[in-house]
């Protein structure tokens, strides 16, 4: 079963840093690319940002281009996302999610982890 | 990377047809067959109804279809069920390794 675990959200302060992780299982992680998105509170998905299988590619939303960090560690099954110069509009439910086997599409999501940013 | 327009809400009776349409432009949902919709209850996580634009992953009711003209992508929910009531969000590649959301729409069963 194809399980997405994410860790690491909490309440910090604007212009801190914070680091999510997500723990995948059940599939072959390093054959993937894999996908953050985040939903702030009673809002819409947006899409945040996107890295190959290997690791050597990343994509990024305009919105946290040169603040976020998208990496992954296929040895530990875990993607990370690495959080700068936090703003409150960062603020939300951040998800991970898997690539589509097949087609261009988000197949597995996880539940998310909460990120509030406030002072 | 502007969101895809979506209707705010839309509603019908058990056993009606409902569309939701979702319209973007030439750089995202008319540049690329590779539109998905997710369908989201309440507190729980988004759940892929369609990819490719109108593809079916296994486990996923034949009630939902979907299609693409143009830069307008649709999805159909037809014999409308109670278990239907959701937000909808419609998806597109967006190039440059982006995707792109649709605002999103809820769902009323009435």
């Amino acid at each position: 079963e194809v399980q997405l675990v994410e860790s690491g959200g909490t309440l910090v302060q604007p212009g801190g840093s914070l680091r999510l992780s997500c723990a995948a299982s059940g599939f072959t992680f390093s054959s993937l690319p894999m996908h953050w998105v985040r939903q702030a509170p009673g809002k819409g998905l947006e899409y945040v940002a996107a890295i190959l299988s290997n690791g050597d590619v990343t994509h990024y939303a305009s919105s946290v281009q040169g603040r976020f960090t998208i990496s992954r560690d296929n040895s530990k099954n875990t993607l990370y996302l690495q959080m700068d110069s936090l703003r409150a509009e960062d603020t939300a439910l951040y998800y991970c999610a898997r690539d589509g086997i097949t087609g261009w599409h988000l197949d597995y999501w996880g539940q998310g982890t909460l990120v509030t940013v406030s002072s | 990377q502007s969101a895809l327009t979506q209707p705010a809400s839309v509603s019908g009776s058990p056993g009606q047809s409902i569309t939701i349409s979702c319209t973007g432009t030439s750089s995202d949902i008319g540049g690329y067959n590779y539109v998905s919709w997710y369908q989201q209850h309440p507190g729980k996580a988004p759940k892929v109804l369609v990819y490719d634009v109108n593809k079916r992953p296994s486990g996923v009711s034949n009630r939902f279809s979907a299609s693409k003209s143009g830069s307008t992508a649709s999805l159909t929910i037809s014999g409308l069920q109670a278990e239907d009531e959701a937000d909808y969000y419609c998806c597109s590649y967006a190039g440059g390794g982006i995707y792109v959301f649709g605002i999103g729409t809820k769902v009323t069963v009435l």
